[in-house]
């Protein structure tokens, strides 16, 4: 069976402080990667996918970067966090593409002071 | 790119009602997935429905692809069904660009 792991769960960061937030899939060679981020209250955007290693598309600017070193690993990062980075980004999965098979990551609660 | 409108925004009702979800796109969708977020915040997959109608349990949904619209409907629902209900959908088929709409918060009164 296949599992996604998101790490860390939460973290309180400051205001031009570095972050790195990780996400792993065990169970499933070459998946379709994705980076969501959701603000309190708000839309579910794509910010960032990812077909193979080493290649990542982006789809919202939102001053984050993403990698992907490894085909089972998706990394969202940036060298400084603004107020506006805060919420909740999760990363997700899926077999072929599209929305019908996206499985999700339990998700990190980012909070920016 | 796709635009996805979910109405009503907020939706309270009594444990045994049914409720109705609707979705809204604004070009032709070739995947049209129903979402449930927690209110931790978690995300599943309840059904996919490009077009025609499905049913899963107490949920139906039934998509008119020319009109662009997909509805949800919950059967008997129940306080665990609460919750936001979400639809999301790709500009067309495999096109990783996956666009969601803003969510139906469902409030279910015991």
């Amino acid at each position: 069976a296949q599992t996604i792991h998101q790490w860390p769960v939460a973290e309180i960061k400051a205001v031009g402080s570095p972050l790195s937030l990780g996400c792993t899939i065990k169970g499933k060679s070459s998946p379709n990667l994705y980076w969501y981020w959701q603000a309190t209250g708000g839309t579910l955007q794509q910010l960032f996918y990812s077909i193979t290693v080493g290649q990542v598309e982006s789809v919202v600017q939102l001053n984050l970067s993403a990698s992907r070193p490894k085909d089972d690993q998706f990394i969202l990062s940036t060298e400084k966090l603004l107020l506006s980075h805060s919420g909740f980004y999760l990363c997700a999965w899926s077999l072929w593409g599209g929305a019908e098979t996206l499985y999700f990551g339990s998700g990190t609660r980012l909070t920016v002071l | 790119g796709q635009q996805v409108q979910q109405s009503p925004s907020s939706l309270v009702l009594q444990e045994g009602e049914n409720a109705e979800l609707q979705c809204n796109f604004s070009s032709t969708a070739t995947q049209l997935q129903w979402f449930y977020q927690s209110p931790g915040g978690s995300l599943v997959s309840l059904l996919s429905n490009p077009s025609g109608t499905k049913h899963t349990g107490r949920l139906t949904s039934t998509t008119v692809t020319k009109e662009r619209r997909s509805s949800l409907h919950i059967s008997s629902s129940q306080t665990t069904d609460s919750g936001t209900y979400l639809c999301a959908s790709p500009a067309n088929y495999g096109n990783e660009k996956i666009t969601f709409g803003a969510g139906t918060k469902l409030t279910i009164k015991p």
